[in-house]
C-alpha cells in the first residue's frame, strides 16, 4: 500500500509569491495534519482537517491556508512568500481524528529567495 | 499552554549500549498522549512509541520503552541495545485532549558509535 505523498518533492520561489503544496493521504486515512519545520528545529503544526473540515489551527500568520478535498487529499497555500517560509513541509495522515498514529509523508523541501 | 521540552541536543552512545533520551512537557489538559518519532537524516518522520497520560503502564515497543513519570511530567525515550542504524534526530511530541493540535519538542540528536 502507498504511504502518504507529498509534491513536489522540492520548490524554489521568490518572496512574495504564492505557492501550493499537495499531499495524499493514505488510502482510507480521513485526517491530515500540516507541519512547519525550520532546518534544526522540531515540526510545528500549521493545521488539521478531518471529513474536509478544518479542525486545529497552530500559531501561523493567514498567508498560510488549506483545504480538504473530497478524496480526502489536501492543498496547503502560503502567499506572500518570506524568506523565513523556507522549511520542510509535512503531511501527516491518521485514519480518524483521534487516532494517535500518525503517517509522514517525505515532506516538500520549500527554498524562498 | 503546551511545552515540550528536550534538554539534550546531542547524545553520543556505544553500540550495543542502551541509552536515555530526555523530555518533559507542561500542560493543562486533564489527558494527552504523549509520543516520541525518529527522524532520519532522509527527512521521514517514523512513530516509534504512544503513552497515554491515564495508561497505567509504561508504553513498550521493541527496543523502545518509554518511562513516563506524570507527576514530574516527564516522558523519557529509552532505547536498549542501541544500532547503528539509531542514529537519527529523536522528537518528542505531545496531542492534547482534544485531538486538534501536536506539539513537538526540538529534538535530539543521537549518534551511535561503533
Amino acid at each position: 500500500d502507498a504511504g502518504v505523498t507529498q509534491s513536489p518533492t522540492h520548490l524554489i520561489k521568490t518572496r512574495g509569491q504564492h505557492v501550493t503544496l499537495r499531499c495524499s493521504p493514505i488510502s482510507g486515512h480521513k485526517s491530515v495534519s500540516w507541519y512547519q519545520q525550520v532546518l534544526g528545529q522540531g515540526p510545528q503544526f500549521i493545521f488539521q482537517y478531518y471529513e474536509k473540515e478544518e479542525r486545529g489551527r497552530g500559531n501561523f500568520p493567514d498567508r498560510f491556508s488549506a483545504r480538504q478535498f473530497p478524496n480526502y487529499s489536501s492543498e496547503l497555500n502560503v502567499n506572500a512568500l518570506l524568506l523565513g517560509d523556507s522549511a520542510l513541509y509535512l503531511c501527516a495522515s491518521s485514519l480518524i481524528r483521534e487516532d494517535y498514529e500518525q503517517y509522514f509523508g517525505p515532506g516538500t523541501r520549500l527554498t524562498v529567495t | 499552554a503546551q511545552k515540550i521540552t528536550q534538554t539534550q541536543p546531542g547524545m553520543f552512545v556505544q553500540e550495543k549500549e542502551a541509552v536515555t533520551l530526555d523530555c518533559t512537557y507542561d500542560t493543562s489538559d486533564p489527558s494527552y498522549g504523549l509520543f516520541w518519532y525518529k527522524q532520519p537524516s532522509s527527512g521521514e518522520m517514523i512513530f516509534l512509541i504512544y503513552q497515554g497520560s491515564y495508561d497505567q503502564q509504561n508504553a513498550t515497543e521493541g527496543r523502545y520503552s518509554l518511562n513516563f513519570q506524570k507527576a514530574r511530567k516527564s516522558a523519557n525515550l529509552v532505547i536498549s541495545a542501541s544500532q547503528l542504524g539509531d542514529s537519527a534526530m529523536y522528537f518528542c511530541a505531545m496531542e492534547g485532549s482534544n485531538f486538534n493540535k501536536f506539539y513537538f519538542g526540538s529534538g535530539t540528536k543521537l549518534n551511535v558509535k561503533p
